[in-house]
């Protein structure tokens, strides 16, 4: 059972095209992360949220805790945009932390 | 550079023996987290310290250990090493837990052999 379902596994998209990644959890949380991790293995966090949405640049990230449910938008995608992007949550009583298990993004000039 | 420091960023060892990683956080940064990303299981967290003192716990073995120093740098400690534990170790660093962001290591990759 994995507490924190993303999708889609993979994503090809054409240069300029909107992009949404989805994240599914099953557990109560404290703050739900987004990562961005390149080929060459680092990690970036991009958003961490507890509620509502953020922005940053061509990112947008949204939360529903009703629904635990959140979806990572890139608008205008670029090929340097390609990278695995991971869920993340921190549980409810800030002792664990689950991952999704990534979505890969290419996009392609 | 995003300020968190990992040595060493490779590591190539035999099963049996131990290793030790070592992270030092980015400045003003009070509490480190230590991750292993492997192929087959992905992301998991280990363990968080925060000014010195263990934290949270995640799914660390036994023969793992870790601890956080006076001067904020922390060290993982992985003993009796398996195959299994060929993994990236990351560690990340954050100002208070919970309420900011991470910012991660760049990683070391341990090749058990």
């Amino acid at each position: 059972k994995n507490e924190v379902e993303q999708s889609p596994q993979n994503l090809t998209a054409q240069e300029g095209e909107f992009i949404t990644i989805n994240c599914s959890y099953s557990v109560g949380i404290s703050a739900l992360h987004w990562l961005q991790q390149h080929p060459g293995g680092g990690i970036v966090s991009l958003f961490m949220l507890s509620s509502g949405k953020k922005k940053h640049g061509r990112l947008i990230a949204t939360i529903n805790i009703q629904e635990k449910h959140s979806s990572l938008h890139i608008t205008a995608s670029h090929p340097r945009d390609s990278a695995v992007y991971i869920c993340a949550v921190r549980s409810g009583t800030g002792n664990q932390f689950y991952f999704g298990t990534g979505t890969s993004l290419t996009v392609i000039p | 550079d995003s300020g968190v420091t990992q040595t060493p960023k490779h590591l190539i060892t035999a099963t049996g023996q131990r290793v030790t990683l070592r992270c030092s956080p980015r400045s003003g940064d009070l509490s480190v987290y230590w991750y292993q990303q492997s192929l087959d299981q992905g992301l998991q967290f280990l363990i968080q310290y925060y000014n010195g003192e263990e934290r949270a716990k995640g799914n660390i073995l036994e023969r793992f250990s870790a601890q956080q120093f006076p001067d904020l740098h922390s060290e993982l400690n992985l003993s009796s090493l398996e195959l299994g534990d060929s993994a990236l170790y990351f560690c990340a660093s954050s100002v208070v837990p919970g309420v900011y962001g991470y910012t991660f290591g760049s990683g070391t990759r341990l090749t058990v052999v």
